[in-house]
C-alpha cells in the first residue's frame, strides 16, 4: 500500500484552466503539506494542514486553494493556471513532534 | 529561522569510492535533520534522521551521516559508491518557527557516480 498517494502523477493543461491535485496518506499522520519543487529543483513548502486546519500558508498566490476534508486527505486546487505555476507538486505528511515527514511521488504540472 | 546549505551543485565520484554530500545547518535550539534522496522522475525518499543520541546515524541504502555540532553539518556518506546512487540529494532541517511545522530544504546536491 502507498503511503502517501498522489493523482494524478502527470497534468498537462492550457493557460487560464482550473486543475485539483489530489492526495491521500494511509499514515495516520496529523499534519498534511504541499510543496512545490521548481525547474532548478528548488523545493518549497506551499501550505501545512493539521487535523483539516490550516498552518501554514507561504505567500501563495490566492489561486492556490487547498482543502482537507478530512485529516487523510488534503488536495489543491489551483485557478487561471499561468505558465509559472509548471513545476512538480509534492504531498507529505507527517506525525506530531516531526520525527519523520513522507513524501508523495510527485504531481508533475506543465501548463501550456 | 532555521536553514540548510549544500554548498556543492554537484559531487563527482568513481564507482567503488567513497562519497560525501556537504550539509551545514543553521539553528536555534536542538536540530532536526534529515536526508531525502529524489531520482529521476521520481519522488522524494527518505534515508535518514538526526534527532538525538549518536552522531553517526545509518540510514538506508548503506548511507550515513555524521553530525557535527561544532562545525554545524550533517555530511552524507557512504563508504563505497554505486552507479546507482547518482540521484539529487537534499538535505532538511525542522523549522518550528511562527508555531509551524515544515521541513526547510536545501538546494540540494547532483550525485554522479562514474563506472
Amino acid at each position: 500500500d502507498t503511503a502517501v498517494s498522489q493523482t494524478p502523477k502527470y497534468l498537462v493543461t492550457q493557460m487560464g484552466n482550473d486543475k485539483s491535485i489530489k492526495c491521500e496518506q494511509n499514515l495516520g499522520h496529523d499534519t498534511m503539506y504541499w510543496y512545490k519543487q521548481d525547474s532548478k529543483k528548488f523545493l518549497k513548502i506551499m501550505f501545512s494542514y493539521n487535523n483539516k486546519e490550516l498552518i501554514i500558508n507561504e505567500t501563495v498566490p490566492n489561486r492556490f486553494s487547498p482543502k482537507s476534508p478530512d485529516k487523510a486527505h488534503l488536495n489543491l486546487h489551483i485557478n487561471s493556471l499561468e505558465l509559472g505555476d509548471s513545476a512538480v507538486y509534492f504531498c507529505a505528511s507527517s506525525p506530531s513532534g516531526g520525527y519523520g515527514y513522507t513524501f508523495g511521488s510527485g504531481t508533475r504540472l506543465t501548463v501550456v | 529561522a532555521q536553514s540548510v546549505a549544500q554548498p556543492e551543485d554537484q559531487v563527482n565520484v568513481a564507482e567503488g569510492n567513497p562519497l560525501t554530500v556537504k550539509c551545514t545547518y543553521s539553528v536555534s535550539g536542538n536540530p532536526y535533520l534529515f536526508w531525502y534522496v529524489q531520482y529521476p522522475n521520481r519522488g522524494l525518499q527518505f534515508l535518514l534522521k538526526y534527532i538525538t543520541g549518536d552522531n553517526l546515524v545509518k540510514g538506508s541504502y548503506g548511507f550515513e551521516a555524521e553530525f557535527n555540532k561544532s562545525q554545524t553539518s550533517f555530511h552524507l556518506k557512504k563508504p563505497s559508491a554505486l552507479v546507482s546512487d547518482s540521484a539529487l540529494y537534499f538535505c532538511a532541517v525542522r523549522d518550528l518557527s511562527y508555531n509551524t511545522d515544515k521541513l526547510i530544504f536545501g538546494t540540494g546536491t547532483r550525485l554522479q557516480v562514474f563506472p
